[in-house]
């Protein structure tokens, strides 16, 4: 089962934009509006940023937000911080009843 | 409000078996799915599969078919991962995570078990 994928690493300055993308393939991405993305910094556990490819759950910033257009999905980050700095998966549904995570990209704040 | 309490780090030797347990609470259990997640050592996140607290019926990745079996416990609202064969590739923190049963998205995750699988 291959996994999505994502660039390996993103950085930018604070208050500067950045858009991390998750390619995959019309089984999984370009098939379902169910793609997610989660904040994981270390040691922690992940945390949903934004699910059905642009939804934010409560308590989430404005500043994260999804988009997709085919089998990418994409996710981007307003008005960089220091807080953003992390590791950021996508995950998409996949027929078969299954999922798959992103290789996952890690975010530098220079 | 939702928590994931998983159970503490293992340290086991290759060829032996592994059981981690997820209490869940702040919800209806059998309404949710629980996912299970891996993230070995300078890896990323790899999903490994779903039991489904009301029926019991689980669905894993193919690699891990007949390695990996998942239950759930209603009475103590507590989900269960067991690996056996171990190797070293399993060495890994591994994460449970809830899901409103059918919503596809994977939302409250336990805090993680670190698993050691060595010599």
């Amino acid at each position: 089962q291959s996994a999505l994928t994502q660039p390996a690493s993103v950085s930018g300055s604070p208050g500067q934009s950045i858009t991390i993308s998750c390619n995959g393939t019309s089984s999984d991405v370009g098939g379902y509006n169910s793609v997610s993305w989660y904040q994981q910094h270390p040691g922690k556990a992940p945390k949903l940023i934004i699910f059905d490819v642009s939804n934010r759950p409560s308590g989430i910033s404005y500043r994260f937000s999804g988009s997709k257009s085919g089998n990418t999905a994409s996710l981007s980050i307003s008005g960089l911080q220091a807080e953003d700095e992390a590791d950021y998966y996508c995950i998409s549904y996949r027929s078969g009843s299954t999922y798959v995570f992103g290789t996952g990209t890690k975010v530098t704040v220079l | 409000q939702v928590q994931l309490v998983q159970s503490g780090a293992e340290v086991k030797k290759p060829g032996a078996s592994v059981k981690v347990s997820c209490k869940i609470s702040g919800y209806t259990f059998t309404d949710y799915f629980i996912h299970w997640v891996r993230r070995a050592p300078g890896q990323g996140l790899e999903w490994m599969g779903w039991v489904n607290s009301n029926s019991g019926a689980t669905n894993f990745v193919q690699k891990f078919q007949g390695r990996v079996t998942a239950t759930r416990d209603t009475s103590t609202t507590t989900a269960y991962m067991e690996v056996s064969g171990l190797r070293s590739a399993d060495t890994a923190v591994y994460y449970c995570a809830s899901e409103v049963a059918n919503s596809r998205t994977i939302d409250y995750w336990g805090q993680g078990t670190p698993v050691t699988v060595s010599s």
